[in-house]
């Protein structure tokens, strides 16, 4: 079984500019995660998909951050503009639809903005 | 909010056991974790605990949970140098997943 799909796995950026993150979840996961991870510290979720329904983006900086799930299978997180406190792993995780306690996570996109 | 707490770091010798403990706030929660995650890699489940339970082995691994107290801790036996990673405790609350800061665990020869 394939994992969960991340690309690009390191982007360098500048503040101001605009980046874009791609993951393809476990075929059959209806339930995707998007996960901020600064370093020092543990995932925070951003955004959590059902099939292509958002369940909760409360902790989602809105003004500058998107996500789609279209069709719901990839998905791709936005960020424009980046600001340097943006720079962390944004991981991708994927769960079964029989149940959420166990998320597969992707490697992850190391963000860097300068 | 949901707060999971952790202490950052954690040496031992290989062949020793390991205890890593988490302490969290709310009690509604279903469902408890711990993940792994090794450099450059994302998390992986290492084991789960129902919030109904208050121990689950498995093979190394050990998991206490009390209730009272909201106290989680993961023993791992015989601890090897392949077992140097960051453990995260981890837990499910409403379909919401909230994680730790993560421990160090440092495994020396």
């Amino acid at each position: 079984e394939a994992g969960v799909a991340q690309s690009p796995r390191y982007k360098i950026i500048e503040k101001r500019q605009s980046v874009a993150f791609w993951c393809n979840p476990i075929s059959g996961h209806a339930t995707l995660y998007w996960y901020q991870q600064i370093l020092g510290q543990g995932p925070k979720l951003l955004i959590q998909f059902q099939n292509n329904g958002v369940v909760d983006d409360s902790q989602l900086p809105k003004d500058r951050f998107s996500a789609e799930r279209l069709k719901g299978v990839d998905s791709t997180l936005k960020i424009q503009p980046a600001k340097l406190e943006d720079s962390a792993v944004y991981l991708c995780a994927s769960s079964s639809p029989l149940g959420s306690y166990e998320q597969y996570f992707g490697p992850g996109t190391r963000l860097t903005v300068t | 909010g949901e707060d999971v707490e952790q202490s950052l770091f954690l040496s031992v010798r290989e062949g020793d056991s390991s205890v890593i403990n988490c302490t969290y706030t709310d009690s509604s929660s279903t469902y408890l974790y711990w993940y792994k995650q090794e450099p450059g890699a994302g998390l992986q489940l290492l084991t789960y605990i129902f919030s109904n339970m208050d121990m689950k082995q498995d093979q190394r691994l050990t998991v206490l949970l009390n209730k009272k107290d909201k106290h989680l801790s993961l023993r791992i036996a015989d601890t090897q140098t392949g077992d140097s990673a960051i453990y995260f405790c981890g837990l499910l609350s409403a379909g919401k997943s909230t994680f730790g800061d993560g421990t160090t665990l440092t495994v020396k020869p």
